[in-house]
């Protein structure tokens, strides 16, 4: 079985600061990482995922993370965030091999970029 | 190309009823995967659906159930509604049942059991 803490339920930061959302897993078996994002009222959007190699991930809006097995984290940087980045974000975990397909998600965390 | 469409969007039903929710996956995608939404327990995985088959399914009582049609499109039906059904049901599509295939989510359709 997975489960998927993130660290952090709400990350107020202003505009133009760096912000890094915290995610850590367990699991009994190996496991591919994603990270999404949900807007107000709308469905969850893929911003990356670790399959395999480099453990610098890069994903779209310029959002990158690092892939840590020794530390089983998986933690989202953002550079320079912008107003537009206010969004609620999804770490998640899916175990490959057997009967572990789906998609096990930590319970958010809501970034509030501040002008 | 479409994304995944969910039908309907929103929806007010009492307790006792039952309810049945649509998905239309993204064309070509044979696999489709429902979750439920809630402040207080998140995201939660309910079944998925490849070729007509659930092949697995979440910690969800029998009153949740699925099918999936020869053309991929899902629905969910939720019988003898509870307060506690209140949420947002997402669906999510992928090519196939292999771990790395990206999920592709809908809008989700916002139940609320009064």
């Amino acid at each position: 079985a997975q489960s998927v803490t993130q660290l952090d339920s709400q990350v107020p930061v202003f505009e133009e600061a760096p912000v890094e959302l915290r995610c850590n897993y367990s699991s009994s078996v190996s496991v591919y990482l994603f990270w999404y994002v949900q807007y107000p009222n709308q469905g969850l959007q893929l911003l990356l995922k670790y399959l395999s190699g480099s453990t610098l991930v890069k994903g779209i809006n310029g959002f990158e993370a690092e892939f840590n097995k020794s530390q089983t984290s998986f933690h989202l940087r953002k550079p320079s965030v912008h107003i537009s980045d206010t969004a609620e974000y999804f770490c998640a975990v899916k175990g490959y091999g057997g009967s572990q397909g789906n998609l096990i998600f930590g319970k958010g965390t809501k970034l509030s970029v501040k002008p | 190309k479409a994304g995944v469409t969910q039908t309907p969007r929103y929806l007010i039903k009492t307790r006792g009823q039952q309810v049945t929710l649509s998905c239309s996956p993204i064309s070509g995608h044979r696999s489709v995967s429902w979750y439920q939404q809630t402040p207080g327990q998140g995201l939660q995985f309910l079944f998925e659906y490849f070729s007509e088959t659930q092949r697995n399914k979440g910690n969800f009582p029998g009153r949740f159930s699925g099918r999936q049609f020869s053309n991929s499109r899902s629905e969910m039906n939720v019988s003898t509604l509870e307060l506690g059904d209140s949420a947002l049901y997402l669906c999510a599509s992928s090519l196939g049942l292999a771990a790395y295939n990206e999920q592709f989510f809908g809008p989700g359709t916002r139940l609320t059991v009064l």
